[in-house]
């Protein structure tokens, strides 16, 4: 059982390029979520979803975008890179509620120079 | 979002038990006081939660003040591999927070041997 898988674990952008991050679960999960994390801070939610063809802004939706065309999967757009986006982001999936707990990907350290 | 109080740090010697606290004073009813860890270059691992009454599981127990202000996650034998950053976090078991996780600065860990 995979559980919540991120593609890909690095890369480097030059500044105003553009890539997708993609996250990938196999646990059936209705939320999904992307944080953010920089040096020595905790993770800061940039977007969720609630459920296929649903997107949301979090805490720091800025300069990203979102898409959950299929259940199991939930792509994080940079369209134009900016340095200020060099960080570890983060996956994260669970069912509704809170009876249960979330999964977390292993993260795609993103450097933009 | 409630708000979640932990040391910054906390330090403890291989085989010993570890007493993580935790306040949240403004907690909710509908809040479920939840526990994530985060070891090195990896994404944050569920641990642990509960909503009023103490819970056990393999890795850790959570014992919960009866006014539920405060919590504390148990390590009973801490080992080098528990060395990590701990966040306590408020999950809304409401139906407009979607799960959200809000993560503050979290306890960092430090196992000795």
């Amino acid at each position: 059982n995979a559980g919540v898988t991120q593609t890909p674990k690095f890369r480097v952008l030059k500044t105003g390029q553009s890539m997708t991050l993609l996250c990938a679960q196999d646990m059936n999960h209705e939320y999904m979520y992307w944080y953010r994390q920089d040096p020595g801070m905790g993770l800061r939610l940039i977007h969720y979803s609630v459920g296929e063809g649903t997107t949301a802004k979090g805490e720091v939706p800025d300069g990203y975008n979102v898409s959950r065309l299929k259940k199991q999967n939930f792509l994080l757009g940079l369209e134009s890179a900016a340095p200020s986006q060099t960080s570890v982001y983060f996956c994260a999936s669970s069912y509704p509620g809170a009876v249960l707990g979330a999964f977390f990907g292993q993260g795609t350290r993103l450097t933009v120079v | 979002d409630a708000k979640t109080t932990q040391p910054n740090s906390m330090e403890s010697n291989e085989e010993e038990p570890v007493h993580l606290p935790c306040n949240h004073s403004t907690i909710s009813g509908t809040d479920y006081i939840h526990w994530y860890r985060q070891l090195p270059s990896q994404g944050p691992e569920y641990v642990i939660h509960g909503l009023t009454s103490n819970v056990n599981n393999r890795m850790a127990s959570l014992a919960i003040a009866e006014d539920r202000k405060s919590s504390t996650l148990i390590l009973h034998r801490a080992t080098l591999r528990d060395a990590a950053v701990y966040y306590c976090i408020l999950r809304d078991g409401g139906g407009t927070s979607y799960g959200k996780l809000t993560f503050g600065q979290g306890t960092i860990l430090t196992v000795h041997p």
